[in-house]
């Protein structure tokens, strides 16, 4: 069974902040994962990642892939209360090409 | 945001009845999808339509069924709604297979 966990489950950090979120997975022919934020409502789309040791950036969040530890981090930057949302890990595999959600680390950014 | 609605939006319903839960999309993509939202679980897949007609179970697809006979319309249906329905339910749609999903904004179905 494909397994998504991410860490920790909760945060809390204070403007300007800089935080790392973990995700690690187990499942049958990776072939890609992904970084979702969810606010209050529906999840958004934040990063893809196929291949290792790319990191892809997008203003203050980044996230790199490592395929041999079979894990990602998500790095945000001068963390803003905007930012605080549960952000979601999701992994692609070729068993049915269905998606596996983590349960999300809910960050909450203080002023 | 991409074209994807769902209602209700909230719905309170009783044991053993039937719900019906619509979404529509104007984005004319192939894929769509329902996932349900819970504590502790994240968001797991129910059933998908990779086209009119053609859909697929999901991980957790016992007590729900689907139907797509509209490009733009993917609806799912509890038969005989049961407390442990209870969940945030989001639509979701893309171009490619499960990659790039946009999710519609949730319905939340309380069964009591």
């Amino acid at each position: 069974e494909d397994k998504v966990v991410q860490s920790p489950l909760s945060l809390v950090v204070h403007e300007g902040d800089t935080v790392t979120l973990n995700c690690s997975y187990e499942v049958t022919n990776f072939r890609s994962l992904l970084w979702y934020k969810q606010e209050k409502k529906a999840p958004t789309f934040l990063f893809m990642l196929t291949s290792s040791g790319i990191e892809k950036k997008s203003g203050r969040l980044s996230s790199i892939l490592d395929k041999k530890e079979l894990f990602s981090i998500l790095n945000i930057t001068a963390t803003q209360t905007g930012d605080s949302a549960v952000y979601l890990c999701a992994v692609e595999a070729n068993a049915g090409n269905m998606l596996t959600f983590g349960g999300g680390t809910r960050l909450m950014v203080k002023p | 945001d991409a074209g994807i609605t769902q209602s209700p939006r909230h719905k309170v319903t009783e044991t053993g009845t039937p719900v019906t839960l619509r979404c529509h999309q104007t984005e004319n993509h192939r894929y769509m999808y329902w996932y349900r939202q819970d504590p502790g679980h994240g968001l797991r897949l129910i059933h998908y339509s990779y086209g009119v007609k053609d859909t697929d179970k999901g991980e957790v697809s016992d007590g729900y069924s689907v139907s797509r006979s509209k490009t733009e319309d993917f609806l799912l249906t509890l038969e005989s709604a049961t407390s442990s329905q209870t969940s945030v339910y989001f639509c979701a749609i893309s171009e490619r297979t499960h990659i790039g999903l946009y999710f519609g904004p949730g319905t939340r179905l309380t069964v009591t």
